[in-house]
């Protein structure tokens, strides 16, 4: 069964560091999300990409953050310069197309900033 | 504004009976998709069932129902003959048509007991 692939599944990094989160959707969606979840809180949503552009995004996906779909099969998150409070889980996720399908998440990548 | 509230932070079952998880949520969209997720300690988002708001029938997948009652905006989870690998945090979530975003409540955690 297709699913979302995330890399690496675990990351540490210090603090003022960029990182570069990597997914692999699933071939045929074109939606594609990111999300964190800080331990024991609620999912959070960042931001959406569809049609290569950025669709909507939230007032967590600050300038330190971007997003891009570098080829036909990844997308990936990068967060410029990390701070302690960017220690989250973070899920990407994917949907294949429009109206209400749902969205299929990835196993998540935990990031620790030290 | 669209919102989730999951009223239960956390529930004890015994073994083979059936839980309902309960959710209600709010939006002036008359078009979305409700969903549920299940998330083990190991951290994933694993996708587990989906209605849509003009969806005449309730939906089920396996073991899981979702008894939607539209004009209370609730999307309760049922879960029948639990069982111990029912263990886990389960969120609702919602994605209005117009936007795309999916926001999430703030879960149940389901212990399953022997």
């Amino acid at each position: 069964e297709p699913e979302v692939t995330q890399t690496p599944s675990h990351q540490v990094t210090q603090m003022g560091q960029e990182v570069i989160l990597r997914c692999v959707p699933i071939s045929n969606h074109l939606y594609f999300y990111w999300y964190r979840q800080i331990l024991g809180q609620k999912v959070e949503f960042l931001v959406s990409f569809y049609n290569n552009e950025i669709s909507e995004k939230s007032e967590i996906f600050d300038d330190q953050f971007s997003v891009e779909r570098p080829d036909g099969s990844n997308f990936t998150l990068k967060i410029r310069s990390t701070k302690l409070e960017d220690s989250a889980m973070y899920f990407c996720a994917s949907r294949k197309t429009g109206g209400n399908t749902e969205a299929f998440f990835g196993q998540g990548t935990r990031l620790t900033v030290v | 504004a669209q919102k989730i509230t999951q009223t239960q932070p956390g529930m004890f079952v015994q073994e083979k009976e059936a839980v309902t998880l309960d959710c209600t949520y709010d939006t002036s969209d008359p078009s979305y998709g409700l969903f549920w997720y299940k998330q083990p300690s190991s951290g994933e988002m694993i996708f587990l069932i989906y209605q849509g708001s003009y969806d005449q029938q309730n939906a089920t997948e396996g073991r899981y129902s979702l008894n939607f009652q539209k004009a209370r905006k609730s999307a309760n989870l049922v879960i029948s003959a639990s069982q111990l690998g029912d263990s886990a945090m389960y969120f609702c979530a919602m994605r209005q048509i117009r936007d795309d975003k999916i926001i999430f409540g703030k879960g149940t955690r389901l212990h399953i007991l022997p």
